[in-house]
């Protein structure tokens, strides 16, 4: 199986920080894509950014930005000016072009006041 | 626009016992997915339907877990006989097309507690 991996268990910051969250992924195949998606306390997961495998722009998204490098398979994620809702565990996941995710083992921030 | 409903929220029930899991997902979305997430896990694919056939079933047990996709919008997902180790948070998802990676949005889920 081709995985992501998301080396930090938990990442506990004091608001206002910023949190860097990495990701490395495997990967064979040209096309892919590559998401990050937040599981509050609530269970839900919500869709928080794409990136399309022929496309490395990086963005900021308001307190949002990845930087995603090909050339180390990373795609990392920060959060600017951290809050307590930030609060949740954080997922790097790698679609095919079939519709298959794969997801990494995520990252529980915490965001203390 | 309404996001993914899944029902019940919670379930607990004794082992080998049945139960039957329901999501509707996004109005219009041809693609639907079960996912099973074990406490400190991320989600795993269970199944992946298109309308109302079936593209990817290769990790769902078929000997004790079903699903459907009647008429192609709701979906239910049936463990029979449960056993402990389905204790778990089982998440449907929807995306609007399907083979290119639409972005999937995720349901609440239902949290089944095997005993």
């Amino acid at each position: 199986a081709q995985k992501v991996t998301q080396a930090q268990t938990e990442i506990s910051v004091v608001e206002k920080e910023d949190v860097t969250l990495d990701c490395v992924y495997e990967t064979r195949d040209t096309t892919y894509y590559l998401f990050w998606y937040k599981q509050p306390p609530s269970g839900e997961l919500v869709f928080l950014i794409r990136r399309n495998s022929f496309d490395e722009q990086n963005e900021i998204s308001g307190r949002y930005s990845w930087n995603f490098q090909k050339s180390t398979s990373s795609f990392n994620f920060t959060i600017t000016a951290s809050q307590v809702v930030d609060s949740a565990v954080y997922f790097c996941v790698r679609g095919d072009s079939w519709g298959k995710l794969q997801f990494g083992a995520g990252t529980q921030v915490v965001v203390t006041p | 626009e309404a996001g993914v409903a899944q029902s019940p929220r919670y379930k607990i029930i004794e082992k080998r016992q049945s139960v039957a899991f329901w999501c509707n997902p996004i109005s219009g979305h041809a693609t639907l997915y079960w996912y099973q997430q074990i406490l400190g896990q991320g989600p795993k694919l269970l199944i992946q339907f298109q309308n109302n056939g079936v593209v990817d079933d290769s990790q769902l047990p078929k000997d004790r877990f079903s699903a459907e996709r009647l008429k192609g919008v709701d979906s239910t997902l049936k463990i029979q006989p449960a056993k402990l180790e389905d204790s778990a948070v089982y998440l449907c998802a929807s995306s609007k097309l399907a083979g290119n990676t639409d972005t999937q949005y995720f349901g609440p889920g239902t949290r089944l507690t095997v005993l």
